[in-house]
């Protein structure tokens, strides 16, 4: 059974630093073609894309935000992780890690699998 | 970046109704359109792929069709458990990926 799940801190204060785990069963990132993305969704609001890595180590990034995100992956623990600095409240979003199983070519980078987010909210 | 913009941004409808929904790119993406379903509480859920394509496991009620700068998600009959958000994707450019805002269907 293939899932994905998110972990971090449900709040964190403004300008610090957040730090977001996805934790995956089922498949591995070091198979060609894998890739495991970062997306956000404020309340009430649409969907975000913030960054992606593959299994060949690449990162995209958000052009918004990438001054902000690192993405990173530790293929032996099934783990990505996305680094966010200096959060402000209108960070406050549910996050979601997904995953891409076909992403030797980028047209096919559609998300067939997703975790079931975690919400972070920024306040002091 | 690739704007996507989807109408209309909430719809009522019955069940058993014929729905669709819009989304158009602000260039050509040509069919490089996904489609995800979003229930309350929950992570979304992939329904259409490449514009046309039903994601295993999906009703064959659902489908999708346009290339180029159109694009349309239609449920043929709709069912209590398709009152949702749907939101549309597009893949061709992925520097970044791009979502639409949302339409919200909801029950008459």
């Amino acid at each position: 059974q293939v899932t994905l799940r998110e972990s971090g801190p449900a709040l964190v204060k403004p300008t610090q630093t957040l730090t977001l785990t996805c934790t995956f069963s089922g498949f591995s990132l070091s198979t060609s073609g894998m890739c495991v993305s970062w997306i956000r969704q404020p309340p009430g609001k649409a969907l975000e894309w913030l960054a992606l890595i593959d299994w060949d180590d690449d990162k995209y990034y958000s052009t918004s935000l990438k001054t902000r995100l690192t993405i990173s992956k530790d293929t032996s623990k099934n783990q990505v992780v996305l680094t966010m600095t200096n959060m402000d409240p209108v960070d406050t979003a549910t996050y979601y890690c997904a995953r891409i199983k076909d992403g030797y070519n980028s047209y096919n980078w559609y998300f067939d699998l997703w975790g079931r987010g975690t919400l972070v909210t920024v306040s002091s | 970046d690739i704007q996507m913009t989807q109408s209309p941004s909430s719809l009522s409808a019955s069940v058993g109704d014929r729905v669709t929904i819009t989304c158009r790119a602000s260039q050509s993406i040509s069919s490089y359109l996904n489609w995800y379903q979003q229930k309350p509480g929950k992570a979304p859920k992939l329904l259409i792929y490449a514009a046309s394509s039903l994601q295993s496991g999906v009703p064959s009620r659902f489908s999708g069709s346009g290339s180029g700068t159109d694009f349309t998600l239609t449920i043929s009959s709709l069912q209590p458990e398709d009152f949702a958000t749907y939101y549309c994707q597009q893949s061709y450019s992925t520097r970044p990926i791009t979502f639409g805002q949302g339409t919200r269907l909801e029950i008459k």
